[in-house]
């Protein structure tokens, strides 16, 4: 069974510009969710989307935004492109929502795209 | 942002030796999480806990889920250069998932 799959692995952007990101669930799983990952703040949630709707936001700033389509994947648009937009940005699936729901079901990383803003 | 205090947040072990680390919080969580990240690569599960109290093996890992349920621990026995990496906590509830910062584990062979 293929895992999480992101793509590009490697980004390398300048200030001001946009990009998006794309990533392919394991098959079967509904929910997708996505972190920023930095060294000095570790791993933050941005969104959640489930059958296609943004379910869930973290406390990022309206840049950051994304989107899923009928067959699970998901993209993630970050526009005017800052210095500190530099991370490893991660996509996560899951069975069911992560935020919702008796039964949590655990989440599975993909390997991440390194964003570089020069 | 983390707001699971995890602890040690590194470790440098011979080869051989065992490991311990664990997670606290204020609040309470339904489930726990640990997972293991290499460097450039995202992280990957290891161990879920559901029910409080709970202790679950994989391999040479054993994780617990606190009885309290603001709290867990994963344990490595017989540490191997491979171990290394950065060991991340989570915990999860309806409407909130939390990491720790991590535990950044070396292994000296």
């Amino acid at each position: 069974k293929a895992g999480v799959t992101q793509t590009p692995r490697y980004l390398i952007k300048t200030r001001g510009q946009q990009v998006t990101l794309s990533c392919s669930p394991i098959s079967g799983h509904r929910s997708v969710s996505w972190y920023q990952q930095t060294p000095g703040q570790g791993l933050q949630f941005l969104f959640e989307y489930f059958s296609e709707t943004q379910r869930n936001k973290g406390n990022f700033p309206g840049r950051f935004s994304g989107r899923q389509f009928s067959n699970s994947r998901s993209e993630m648009n970050v526009s005017t492109l800052e210095l500190g937009d530099s991370a490893l940005y991660l996509c996560a699936s899951s069975l069911s929502l992560r935020t919702g729901g008796k039964l949590d079901s655990p989440l599975h990383f993909g390997n991440g795209t390194r964003l570089t803003v020069t | 942002g983390q707001q699971l205090n995890q602890s040690p947040q590194s470790m440098f072990i011979q080869e051989g030796e065992d490991v311990s680390m664990n997670c606290t919080s204020s609040s309470i969580f339904n489930t726990w999480l640990w997972y293991k990240q290499d460097p450039g690569e995202g992280p990957v599960l290891l161990i879920a806990l559901y029910k409080a109290g709970e202790l679950t093996s994989n391999g040479r890992l054993t994780a617990q889920f606190g009885i309290t349920r603001k709290d867990s621990f994963l344990n490595i026995s017989a540490s191997i250069p491979s171990d290394v990496g950065i060991y991340f906590c989570a915990g999860q509830r309806s409407n909130d998932m939390r990491f720790g910062a991590g535990t950044r584990l070396t292994v000296k062979p």
